[in-house]
């Protein structure tokens, strides 16, 4: 079956580091891949989208890889501040769906000063 | 700025009780979306819809229903609320194109069914 894996434990930073952040895919093909932001009690915000045929998209301070070899992208966040800190959702969409697309389970990342 | 409002964020019902929660979208979208959100299992698609009086089930439509009778609405139904039930549920919009679009949540809504 279609399976999205993002890391479930919180990812714990130091100020000013680059957090990575992964998402693992298996049984499926994606033809795009989004990244989502979520703070506590809010809903997911838009942040990035990257196509499979790009390996790579940037946006500030945020850069996606796509890697459809290793059926994975990974999220970084260079300079990161302790207001990057909150749950990070990647979801992925195959050629066909529309605007449908399928969750993982996200990351919460801490950034400490 | 898209705004998609749900109309409850808290929200208390008894098992048993029809209960109906609402999103409203103001940026004339054609597609809609209703999730729920649980810990460890992360967004999970309930219902689409992709123009009005138009849906599609998603993953977990069982126990539940929908209705689009106006562009901007999107009702979700859940015909007899049971206690598995009780959940995070969110809203979202796109605009429909030949390309992938983001999708545009509301807040959520904070469903306990006792």
């Amino acid at each position: 079956s279609q399976k999205i894996e993002q890391n479930s434990e919180a990812l714990n930073i130091q100020e000013g580091k680059t957090a990575t952040l992964t998402c693992n895919y298996t049984n499926y093909s994606p033809a795009y891949l989004q990244w989502y932001r979520q703070d506590p009690g809010r809903g997911p915000v838009f942040l990035l989208l990257i196509r499979e045929n790009e390996k790579e998209k940037r946006k500030e301070r945020l850069k996606v890889t796509f890697d459809t070899t290793l059926k994975q992208s990974l999220f970084h966040i260079t300079a990161s501040q302790p207001a990057d800190s909150a749950t990070y959702l990647c979801a992925l969409a195959p050629a066909d769906a529309g605007n449908m697309l399928t969750f993982g389970g996200g990351t919460r990342l801490m950034v400490k000063p | 700025d898209v705004k998609v409002t749900q109309s409850s964020r808290y929200l208390v019902k008894r098992t048993g009780e029809k209960v109906f929660l609402e999103c409203v979208q103001d940026m004339d979208h054609e597609n809609m979306f209703w999730y729920r959100q649980d810990p460890g299992l992360g967004l999970r698609l309930i219902y689409f819809s992709y123009d009005v009086k138009m849906k599609e089930k998603g993953d977990i439509p069982e126990g539940y229903s929908v209705s689009r009778e106006k562009k901007e609405r999107f009702s979700l139904i859940l015909e007899s609320a049971s206690t598995n039930q009780t959940s995070m549920y969110l809203c979202a919009s796109t605009l429909e194109t030949g390309d992938n679009q983001p999708q545009h949540f509301g807040d959520g809504t904070r469903l306990s069914i006792l």
